[in-house]
């Protein structure tokens, strides 16, 4: 089993949508969630980020970690043409030590 | 929040030869940095952890002669692609920690086309 599983997609919505992206992951030592948004040949960029169980919201994204089922989600609200691009979820066990990334789902909001 | 560059964005060299790629904290001092290669379609793949003044630490089967990794200072690192080969083709991202949150923030990448 791998350390984080994460749906590759694609996924495909349409505009206004409310999007749902999920991972799943083994080791019980992670502490810190954080979810990237890359669009096609750029570099990872920081959405949201999350160091205990629970929601954290900032504006149409909501990040959601249930420890207790080794299980994180990202919620994209009235999704735009502009939100498609690879999301991915990333964990460590402490700040500085290198992220476990999913494998990334392929977002699609289609207008 | 946190900035991240790197440099150059795209290169293209001849197969023989070094490419030095450049990643630099512009707003905070990074105590560590990390290297990835990603391929196309595919997941970042972790090569090396570098903190400042110390040597990196490669990532099992990464060459450690051929991806020469400097950590200068709190804000620089630098990849060096060493007789580059047409395998070493790939986008090449770096990241840094130390900023707020603690939590590690990425440069816009390097894509890197050996001929």
């Amino acid at each position: 089993q791998k350390e984080v599983e994460q749906d590759p997609g694609p996924l495909s919505v349409p505009e206004g949508a409310i999007v749902s992206l999920n991972c799943t992951y083994s080791n019980s030592a992670f502490q810190y969630f954080m979810w990237y948004r890359q669009y096609s040949r750029k570099g990872p960029e920081l959405l949201m980020y999350t160091y205990s169980s629970g929601n954290k919201e900032d504006g149409r994204f909501t990040a959601q970690v249930d420890k207790s089922s080794k299980y994180i989600s990202l919620f994209i609200r009235d999704s735009q043409p502009s939100d498609s691009a690879t999301y991915l979820c990333a964990m460590s066990v402490v700040g500085n030590t290198p992220l476990v990334f999913g494998k990334g789902t392929r977002l699609s909001v289609i207008a | 929040g946190a900035v991240v560059s790197q440099h150059p964005s795209w290169v293209i060299c001849k197969s023989g030869t070094s490419v030095k790629i450049e990643c630099r904290s512009l707003d905070f001092q990074a105590t560590t940095m990390f290297w990835y290669r990603q391929f196309p379609k595919q997941s970042l793949m972790l090569m090396a952890t570098s903190n400042e003044g110390s040597k990196a630490t490669y990532e099992q089967g990464v060459e450690k002669d051929k991806f020469l990794i400097n950590h200068a200072s709190l804000t620089l690192s630098t990849l060096t692609v060493t007789s580059a080969h047409p395998e070493d083709s790939s986008f090449y991202i770096c990241s840094a920690t130390g900023g707020p949150p603690d939590t590690q923030y990425f440069g816009p990448g390097t894509r890197l086309t050996v001929l």
